[in-house]
């Protein structure tokens, strides 16, 4: 079993829809979660940490259930630009490992 | 603008060459790391230092060969790669390996083995 689960997709969305990423994690005792955005050929950059008190910026919003290890992603008024891969990482228990989810890619189109 | 600088941004290698990477971080963290791109992959780790002693290799080929010389600067040396190895090759640093804290990225440097 993969250490981190994403759904790949694509998925393809209109300008100004909202859209929610799933990500699962099969150890209980991990320690930090992250959604990154990576650009195609480009480095991923971290979009944001995810906190069990939830967490919001701007259209973004980020959830943690660290009872059912589960991580979510929920963006409102989509725009072109938020067209990426968003993968969630999620910081081992022992600290040394960050394991990566396969990456979902969104399409935002006019 | 990152803050983690990786040069070069493109290799061009053959297989019988010996190159080198380099990534430097002025952030005063004291874990560094290299992964490894594929397209359409998420990066995979290949080695972790901390605080300049190499604490994971990801049973990497030899012909990857990383060196930390102080806390600011990580090498990944690079010898007899094979055309497989090409990909986009992502420096990383964190605080420690035992903080709760995220992975600062450099731009990558794109290899491709003839």
């Amino acid at each position: 079993r993969k250490e981190v689960e994403q759904d790949p997709g694509p998925f393809n969305v209109p300008e100004g829809a909202t859209v929610a990423f799933n990500c699962t994690y099969s150890n209980s005792a991990s320690q930090s979660f992250f959604w990154y955005r990576q650009d195609c050929r480009k480095e991923p950059k971290l979009l944001m940490s995810v906190y069990s008190s939830g967490n919001e910026d701007g259209r973004f919003t980020a959830q943690l259930n660290r009872a059912s290890q589960y991580i979510s992603l929920l963006i409102r008024d989509s725009k072109l630009s938020d067209s990426a891969t968003y993968l969630c990482v999620v910081l081992s228990y022992n600290f040394n490992k960050f394991y990566f989810g396969s990456g979902t890619k969104l399409n935002v189109k006019p | 603008d990152t803050e983690v600088t990786q040069t070069p941004k493109h290799l061009v290698m053959g297989m019988t060459n010996k190159k080198s990477l380099k990534c430097e971080q002025h952030m005063g963290h004291r874990a560094m790391y290299w992964y490894k791109q594929k397209a359409k992959k998420p990066p995979e780790l290949m080695f972790v230092y901390s605080y300049e002693k190499l604490s994971i290799n990801e049973s990497v080929p030899s012909r990857f060969s990383p060196e930390c010389p102080n806390s600011s600067l990580l090498n990944l040396h690079l010898h007899a790669l094979q055309p497989e190895d090409s990909a986009l090759y992502l420096c990383a640093s964190s605080t420690r390996t035992d903080d709760t804290g995220e992975l600062f990225f450099g731009e990558g440097s794109r290899l491709t083995v003839l």
